[in-house]
């Protein structure tokens, strides 16, 4: 699997949009790029995957640069429940298995 | 969404013990489920990835006659710390793919005194 680069925190006014960078220079062509968070303790959460196109759901959008060697997941409106670990991750969706290996993640903080 | 559950929730046990973590999918089966292992302040660690009905296969460093690992069903793999000592108190967290997203667990949370 190929690895990321996150800044090890960040932090967001609430309201603001959260823009989280993730490099991952090292991404083959059939390698998703995910993102998780995890607010503490507790067990991750789903947050959003692509492959190439942007995608966008309720809870966040994920930008991928055209040469896909970078992402940047992005919370429109961040409140304090957003506070939390944000874990990039790439790995191969084979439909049948994902074994994701998680890096440090960035540490985002949300604050008044 | 799919749930994942992880029961207990948090156990305390004497060192020399051995505690049973169980990893329930309960509203899909999950043929695939997979251990994690988290100390304080740093990331998730995998274990293990588990395969209902077959021996799991652990990872580098990971002992597999200390930590148990049994998947007898597509709803259901446990996890059992043998012979427990402080230094295997830890946050465990399960996951689960029904062949397409994965779903985690709540975690567990292991205190051994």
């Amino acid at each position: 699997d190929a690895k990321t680069t996150q800044p090890t925190s960040m932090d967001c006014a609430e309201g603001r949009a959260a823009n989280l960078p993730c490099n991952h220079s090292t991404i083959s062509g059939n390698e998703y790029v995910y993102w998780y968070r995890q607010i503490h303790s507790q067990g991750p959460q789903y947050i959003i995957h692509g492959l190439k196109n942007n995608e966008t759901n309720e809870m966040a959008s994920l930008i991928i640069t055209e040469d896909r060697k970078s992402s940047t997941l992005i919370l429109p409106h961040a409140t304090l429940r957003d506070t939390a670990v944000y874990y990039c991750i790439v790995d191969i969706n084979t439909g049948t298995a994902s074994k994701l290996t998680f890096g440090t993640g960035t540490r985002l903080q949300v604050t008044l | 969404g799919a749930v994942v559950s992880q029961h207990p929730s948090w156990v305390i046990c004497k060192s020399g013990t051995s505690v049973k973590i169980e990893c329930r999918s309960l509203d899909f089966q999950a043929t695939t489920m997979f251990w994690y292992r988290q100390f304080p302040k740093q990331s998730l660690m995998l274990m293990a990835t588990s395969n209902e009905g077959s021996k799991a296969t652990y990872e580098q460093g990971v002992e597999k006659d200390k930590f148990l690992i049994n998947h007898a069903s597509l709803t259901l793999s446990t996890l059992t710390v043998t012979s427990a000592h402080p230094e295997d108190s830890s946050f465990y967290i399960c996951s689960a793919t029904n062949g397409g997203e994965l779903f985690f667990g709540e975690g567990s949370r292991l205190t051994v005194l």
